[in-house]
């Protein structure tokens, strides 16, 4: 079975542009969770989507967005680039909702997008 | 919110030496207590987690302990081999609470010398 699928697996934008991120969870999970991890640092999160719905948000300003389709697949959007957006963003799947025990987050490879 | 601090940020040993990294958090109600493993290039992989009711855990040559009262839990490695090196990451976790998200420490690079 697959993993976790991101795409694209790199990305340069200028400043001021926006970008879409894309992932496909592992078949069968519903949940998706999103994080930014800038380099040297640990992941830091943005978003969890369950069901289509948002159910958890990361301190981040409003110009990051995401959402979650039917299929579970999910896109994160981020408006008005800055060079501090730059980092590896991270997607995660789980089975289970949020919130339950015995639920693991598995990690896809992360797109790295550079802001110039 | 949750504190997570992990000591020490890079860590060097010679192969088939062990190597403990150690987790601190703030948040009492943390009940899941997961460790990471990232190589270059990949995304966070669980290696091994324990739960509040728990206060150790072992798989072959990985371990986790638990100290709730002084809210900190480590990992320790017996046997290190070259293939261990990666950035390891512990994400303490409070289920059932506001976010139910995973909140990272900030890294400790391990490098195992053949």
């Amino acid at each position: 079975d697959a993993g976790v699928t991101q795409s694209p697996t790199h990305l340069i934008k200028t400043r001021g542009q926006h970008v879409t991120l894309r992932c496909s969870p592992i078949s069968g999970h519903k949940s998706v969770s999103w994080y930014q991890q800038v380099l040297g640092q640990g992941p830091q999160f943005i978003f969890q989507y369950y069901e289509k719905e948002e159910r958890g948000r990361g301190n981040f300003p409003d110009r990051f967005s995401a959402r979650q389709f039917p299929n579970y697949s999910s896109e994160l959007n981020v408006n008005a680039l800055l060079l501090g957006d730059s980092a590896l963003y991270l997607c995660a799947s789980s089975s289970l909702p949020p919130r339950q025990l015995n639920t693991e987050a598995f990690f896809g490879q992360g797109t790295r997008l550079t802001v110039v | 919110g949750e504190n997570v601090e992990q000591h020490p940020s890079t860590l060097s040993v010679q192969e088939g030496d062990s190597a403990v990294i150690k987790c601190t958090y703030s948040d009492s109600a943390s009940n899941y207590f997961p460790w990471y493993k990232q190589e270059l290039g990949k995304g966070p992989q669980l290696i091994i987690d324990i739960r509040s009711n728990v206060g150790e855990k072992k798989d072959q040559r990985i371990a986790v302990t638990l100290n709730k009262t002084a809210k900190h839990f480590s990992l320790h490695i017996t046997e290190t081999q070259p293939e261990d090196s990666a950035v390891y990451f512990c994400a303490p976790m409070n289920y059932g609470g506001s976010q139910g998200n995973l909140i990272f420490g900030k890294g400790t690079k391990l490098s195992v010398k053949p």
